[in-house]
């Protein structure tokens, strides 16, 4: 059964400091890796898919990547603003479900 | 091209009332998929479905849960009899192909609140 994990649960970090949330998965059998953002009561903004063929996936100042073998991927969010504020979450496609994981709330300090 | 859509937006019921929730998924999308996010949990899939055929209930609910997705208009979640455990934010999505590498895109989700 495919779990995923997401560390930490929370981070709070100065703005402008370069940071990574992590999340790692059970079941090394996937489809592709997704990245999205929640703002408090708000729905889901995808950041960035990454496919089960594929490494790394770069948008802006974000940079996700992804090792299977292993089971991990991390989040990389470069030079941090105030606004990058939310809940990160990390969901796996096996077979036609996303699992999801519990995901990372982040803070950055003006 | 309009992204998925969701409506309500938000929905208010009072325990024992029934709970509609609407999906229209994007142009060309033929596969829906529900999903629930209770107050402070993360997201759990609920459903997968096609036109006309329910592929996979294995999240929903045994009870007061059901799902359809006809051949015309949006897919339908209900939820009868409503309890205040109910109350969480359904997300839908949907994609074009059921293959494993396709993106799944969301919609805005409804929040329901049971009084």
């Amino acid at each position: 059964k495919q779990e995923v994990t997401q560390i930490p649960a929370a981070l709070s970090v100065p703005e402008g400091e370069n940071l990574v949330l992590n999340c790692s998965f059970t079941d090394s059998a996937i489809y592709n890796l997704q990245w999205f953002r929640q703002d408090p009561g708000k729905g889901l903004t995808s950041l960035l898919l990454i496919q089960s063929s594929q490494r790394e996936q770069t948008s802006g100042r974000l940079n996700a990547s992804l090792d299977k073998s292993s089971g991990r991927s991390t989040l990389y969010i470069a030079a941090s603003q105030p606004g990058d504020s939310a809940t990160y979450l990390c969901a796996v496609r096996s077979n036609y479900q996303l699992i999801w994981g519990a995901g990372t709330k982040l803070i950055i300090k003006p | 091209n309009a992204g998925v859509m969701q409506n309500p937006r938000h929905l208010v019921r009072r325990r024992g009332q029934e709970a509609r929730l609407r999906c229209s998924p994007m142009k060309g999308h033929s596969h829906v998929y529900w999903y629930r996010q209770l107050p402070e949990e993360g997201l759990k899939f609920m459903v997968y479905l096609q036109k006309e055929n329910i592929i996979d209930e294995s999240g929903m609910p045994k009870e007061r849960f059901s799902a359809e997705f006809p051949k015309e208009g949006p897919s339908i979640l209900r939820i009868q009899q409503v309890v205040r455990g109910d109350s969480a934010a359904y997300f839908c999505a949907s994609s074009p192909l059921q293959l494993g590498d396709n993106e799944q895109f969301f919609g805005p989700g409804t929040r329901l609140t049971v009084l």
